[in-house]
């Protein structure tokens, strides 16, 4: 079965600085994408980037970078010049390949950016 | 704007209530799914639909039901709500087949029960 493993529970970060939130995964597929979410405080889950086990390229959006390293299965996120509005949970998730392709998510990392 | 819209962002109910959670999208989407969200655990999947009157359980289907009789609603339901039960509970759909989007969510119903 497909497992998302995010090791920090919490993160500080000052302002214009960037940030690493780490995730490794584990699974036996061979096509899997990998997504990341931010929910602010509001609740609503907020889709940040989307990585494809079979793009070469590290996928960036705007701020956001995903650092994907196949072989030591992580998916970490960057968030580049982070902004206050950044504090939020962030989880990473992975969508499984077979079957009704469902989403399976990790316990997230809290990100508190301060000024 | 599309969007997924859960009936109530708060509810307070009592232990042995039945409970309904409603969530309804208006992008046409196949796929609905509940999850509940608690501190630690990370969103774990309750339930999902991929059409109408279908159901498959997800990894933490004891407790819950769901109803599905039109393809844009998709209902949790509690039949006797337990102290256990008090949670974040996030809606969310998606289009069959893959995505680069993953899903939609709702904006989730915080649900106490007393």
């Amino acid at each position: 079965a497909q497992k998302i493993t995010q090791t920090q529970p919490g993160m500080f970060v000052q302002e214009k600085e960037a940030v690493t939130l780490d995730c490794t995964y584990d699974t036996s597929d061979q096509s899997y994408g990998l997504f990341w979410y931010k929910q602010p405080s509001s609740g609503e889950m907020i889709f940040l980037i989307y990585q494809g086990s079979y793009d070469e390229q590290n996928a960036t959006e705007g701020r956001y970078s995903l650092n994907f390293q196949k072989a030591r299965k992580s998916a970490n996120l960057v968030i580049s010049a982070s902004q206050l509005g950044d504090s939020a949970m962030y989880f990473c998730a992975m969508r499984e390949s077979t079957g009704f392709q469902k989403l399976v998510f990790g316990t997230g990392t809290r990100l508190l950016v301060s000024p | 704007d599309v969007k997924v819209t859960q009936s109530s962002r708060y509810l307070v109910k009592r232990t042995g209530e039945k409970v309904f959670l409603e969530c309804v999208q208006d992008m046409d989407h196949e796929n609905m799914f509940w999850y509940r969200q608690d501190p630690g655990l990370g969103l774990r999947l309750i339930y999902f639909s991929y059409d109408v009157k279908m159901k498959e359980k997800g990894d933490i289907p004891e407790g819950y039901s769901v109803s599905r009789e039109k393809k844009e609603r998709f209902s949790l339901i509690l039949e006797s709500a337990s102290t256990n039960q008090t949670s974040m509970y996030l809606c969310a759909s998606s289009f069959q087949g893959t995505s680069n989007y993953g899903y939609t969510f709702g904006s989730g119903t915080r649900l106490t029960v007393v």
